[in-house]
């Protein structure tokens, strides 16, 4: 195991919620980096967030926003959820300015109905 | 913008036999290049890490290679076992545009069945 947690595993919401999920990094992380993996797909980037600002974002619309918090721990949020949202949402904890290695969580299994 | 394409998308294999995962990318300006493991409805598993400088690395029966000129990966796994089912995703890691980040770049992965 990684040491990175995610919370809740699932989520069931319908269409124009939304979502807050949870993620806490690995002891000694700075870092969080956010992907969305779609049925059948190789997870997409979100965002990650240092130093409790975004520094990168994905090819993702302005719903899907992100908070970092000083012990590192990091927020996604979703508005007005889609039913494309649908998707198992992984979080990757890393040290900045050491190996960049990410460590992934057993990630939040969304549906959207 | 890096492209991961992963080739089979699936293979079947008996037991025992010996067999080959491809991984190709676009970009050979890479931080390090990881493969990971997935069971169904299951999060990521990380098998091998080579990072840019290093050509292999080993973990007991598998063994994973990186040519980064070519935009090559492979991972080879040894005498197959039922087990070893799931699918297989490799992702290269890269800084993003002014260095103000790194993130993964994945490809769809290889559907592994191992058969008894």
């Amino acid at each position: 195991e990684t040491g990175v947690t995610q919370s809740p595993t699932h989520l069931i919401k319908t269409r124009g919620q939304q979502v807050t999920l949870r993620c806490s990094s690995q002891s000694g992380h700075n870092t969080v980096s956010w992907y969305q993996q779609a049925l059948g797909q190789g997870p997409q980037f979100i965002f990650q967030y240092y130093r409790e600002e975004e520094n990168g974002r994905g090819n993702f619309p302005p719903r899907f926003s992100g908070l970092q918090f000083p012990n590192y721990s990091s927020e996604l949020n979703v508005n007005a959820l889609e039913l494309d949202d649908s998707a198992l949402y992984l979080c990757a904890s890393s040290f900045r300015g050491g190996s960049e290695t990410q460590y992934f969580g057993p990630g939040t299994r969304l549906l959207v109905l | 913008k890096q492209e991961v394409t992963q080739i089979p998308a699936a293979l079947s294999v008996p037991e025992g036999e010996n067999l080959v995962l491809n991984c190709s990318f676009t970009d050979s300006a890479i931080y390090n290049l990881q493969w990971f493991r997935q069971d169904p409805g299951k999060g990521l598993t990380s098998l091998l890490l080579i990072q840019s400088s290093q050509r292999e690395q080993t973990s007991g029966r598998l063994n994973a290679s990186l040519d980064k000129s070519s935009g090559r990966s492979t991972l080879y796994i040894a005498a197959s076992q039922p087990g070893d089912s799931a699918t297989y995703l490799c992702a290269t890691l890269q800084e993003g545009s002014g260095g103000s980040n790194y993130k993964l770049t994945f490809g769809k992965g290889t559907l592994l069945t191992v058969n008894p």
